[in-house]
């Protein structure tokens, strides 16, 4: 069965200082691997997407992550975060193994940038 | 453009209840979803359709929750005999193609009382 860990329930981080959301994820296949932020009240929005190629993806509002297959992780990461960046923010796979579209969330990290 | 919409925006029925959730899927995307997220979780699969056929119901808890999508966009979950334990958020998504993102609804907060 696929999973998704994100070892973090929160993260804090001073504005203008780099911040990194940690994931990892476990699957029979090859994965497809996703990261969302989740505001108050509102709906879960896309940040960047792997699918195959560069390990090292960017997304929208200066996000980024790595694809680590060695170490099956998929971190988010920002050079310098903003205090509107604080959010919750979910990692997701699909294992491309399966039949179906199906994703697998992780539990959700908390991101609090203080100014 | 429009997103995903989803009605009503929250729920309040009490135990036993029969309840629906609707939901408008971005237009021309084929695929769509349903999930559940609970307090403080990540969201939980329910059902995967294309088109108008469910291609993976797995996620479904029990014969009580059922989902349709008779032509191929708006889906409307139900939920019989309604249990405090179904109170949750309920995610809709849709994508143009199944290993493309997926772009979620507001969502419909469900509470049994």
């Amino acid at each position: 069965a696929q999973s998704v860990a994100q070892p973090e329930d929160q993260v804090n981080v001073a504005e203008g200082n780099p911040l990194t959301v940690k994931c990892t994820y476990s699957v029979s296949g090859n994965p497809y691997l996703f990261w969302y932020v989740q505001y108050p009240n509102r709906g879960l929005q896309f940040l960047l997407k792997y699918i195959t190629g560069d390990n090292l993806v960017k997304g929208s509002y200066g996000f980024e992550a790595e694809f680590n297959k060695s170490q099956t992780s998929f971190h988010l990461k920002k050079p310098s975060a903003l205090v509107s960046d604080s959010a919750l923010y979910f990692c997701a796979v699909r294992d491309t193994s399966r039949a179906g579209n199906m994703l697998t969330f992780g539990g959700g990290t908390r991101l609090m940038v203080k100014p | 453009g429009a997103g995903v919409s989803q009605t009503p925006s929250n729920k309040v029925t009490e135990k036993g209840k029969y309840v629906e959730l609707r939901c408008d899927p971005i237009s021309g995307h084929t695929a769509l979803y349903w999930y559940r997220q609970s307090l403080g979780q990540g969201p939980e699969f329910l059902i995967y359709f294309q088109g108008t056929g469910a291609a993976d119901d797995s996620g479904l808890p029990n014969d009580r929750f059922f989902a349709v999508r008779p032509e191929g966009s708006v889906s409307t979950l139900k939920i019989q005999r309604t249990e405090r334990g179904d109170s949750a958020v309920y995610l809709c998504a849709s994508s143009e193609q199944g290993y493309n993102e997926q772009f979620f609804g507001p969502g419909t907060r469900l509470t049994v009382l």
